[in-house]
């Protein structure tokens, strides 16, 4: 089942530029966790932030979570052709089991 | 290079074929997930394996059939498989089911085609 959604769809930017995600979902969690996918390849864990910490921060990634809106952003900084892939947020319920966003597709243009 | 290797990497079957996915792991994780993924979409749980033992199955049906020999192999058998059962079908670990907070690591998955 997929509790998350994930906004934009798609995003398209320029090399150098940020880019921003967001993930909402609907029910109490222990964790939220980003993923990224690349074509044709398995997903590759980018960062877990749980459920009592609010900013989360991994070399160019910035990951901040609002329990009272259900919701979470992953910023992407001074982005590179190499950051084109899919984004999956991912959160995981009080049984351990990780319910998936639909994904988010970021295109880098050189 | 991921650290969950995952063969084949292909693998084209037909509907009344009998094959076999597997998945390994030496990371010492003993929890272990297969997880199916259609094109554009995120992936969806089948199975989940915690100590070697099978700790959920998602309703998947019976034509797929998981199996945990050790706690570092995973394998999927595949038998009388549909046309809409082509996908990419992705290993994970974890180095616990419970309790939670860990992150899973994927292999690259196996392209599966159904004839």
């Amino acid at each position: 089942s997929q509790q998350g959604e994930e906004d934009p769809q798609a995003l398209s930017i320029q090399e150098g530029e940020n880019a921003t995600m967001n993930c909402s979902y609907k029910t109490s969690i222990n964790n939220l966790q980003w993923y990224r996918q690349n074509s044709g390849r398995g997903l590759v864990h980018l960062i877990l932030i749980r459920s009592n910490e609010r900013e989360k921060h991994s070399g160019r990634l910035r990951v901040t979570l609002d329990t009272s809106k259900k919701s979470s952003s992953l910023l992407i900084t001074a982005s590179r052709a190499a950051d084109t892939a899919s984004y999956f947020c991912a959160t995981e319920r009080s049984n351990y089991q990780l319910i998936w966003g639909a994904g988010t597709k970021l295109i880098i243009k050189p | 290079d991921t650290e969950v290797t995952q063969t084949p990497k292909h693998l084209v079957m037909g509907m009344t074929n009998k094959k076999s996915l597997k998945c390994e792991q030496h990371m010492g994780h003993r929890a272990m997930y297969w997880y199916k993924q259609k094109a554009k979409k995120p992936p969806e749980l089948m199975f989940v394996y915690s100590y070697e033992k099978l700790s959920i199955n998602e309703s998947v049906p019976s034509r797929f059939s998981p199996e945990c020999p050790n706690s570092s192999l995973l394998n999927l058998h595949l038998h009388a498989l549909q046309p809409e059962d082509s996908a990419l079908y992705l290993c994970a670990s974890s180095r616990r089911q419970v309790p939670g907070n860990q992150p899973q690591h994927f292999g690259d998955g196996t392209r599966l085609s159904i004839l």
